[in-house]
């Protein structure tokens, strides 16, 4: 089992949708918990850092942690086809330099 | 404007011979890394630095080496390449080891 599994999709929603990607991880020692934007033939580009349980909004982009379930999720409000493009979450513990990333879900915003 | 620096961003490769990846940061940054990334299998760890004068061994280290003489720079060499190392290729870094990890845009790598 992977420390961090995530569904590849793709997933395919109009503009406007609210989007919910999700993870879940099986280390109960993570605390810190990252969710990436990843374009096509482009790196990695960090979107929320959030530690422990609860959520963190920025912008049209919420993240929420759930350690009681060990679920990770990033919500995007009034998608765009901009935001079409591949979301990676990441997990580490206290003190690590370690990252586990999930393999990444592919997103589709049609106009 | 700051940030990661890779090269080359693509390059086909005959089997067995040695090939350097290059990735500089400009952003100061004492921690660096190594990734590889493989359709249905995410990110993966190959080596890392956590300042400069130090590495260690990530996930899948197997034919790989680096090294870090300096903060900036951050090269990953394949000795002698194999098939199985074609793959996409990240740099990163972070201001330490335990803060998120800034990427670089790749080498995408070719190996027949």
């Amino acid at each position: 089992q992977k420390e961090v599994e995530q569904d590849p999709g793709p997933l395919s929603v109009p503009e406007g949708a609210i989007v919910s990607l999700n993870c879940t991880y099986s280390n109960s020692a993570f605390q810190y918990f990252m969710w990436y934007r990843q374009y096509s033939r482009k790196g990695p580009e960090l979107l929320m850092y959030t530690y422990s349980s609860g959520n963190k909004e920025d912008g049209r982009f919420t993240a929420q942690v759930d350690k009681s379930s060990k679920y990770i999720s990033l919500f995007i409000r009034d998608s765009q086809p901009s935001d079409s493009a591949t979301y990676l979450c990441a997990s580490r513990n206290t003190g690590g330099f370690k990252t586990i990333f999930g393999a990444g879900t592919r997103l589709f915003v049609k106009a | 404007i700051a940030g990661i620096t890779q090269a080359p961003t693509s390059q086909i490769l005959a089997a067995g011979r040695r090939m350097t990846l290059r990735c500089t940061q400009d952003m100061r940054h004492n921690a660096m890394y190594w990734y590889r990334q493989d359709l249905g299998l995410g990110l993966r760890l190959i080596h890392y630095s956590n300042t400069a004068g130090t590495t260690g061994k990530g996930e899948v280290p197997d034919g790989y080496s680096v090294s870090r003489a300096n903060t900036d720079d951050f090269p990953l060499t394949l000795a002698s390449a194999v098939p199985s190392q074609t793959s996409v290729y990240f740099c990163a870094s972070s201001d330490e080891v335990d803060q998120p990890q800034h990427f670089g845009d790749g080498t995408r790598l070719s190996i027949l």
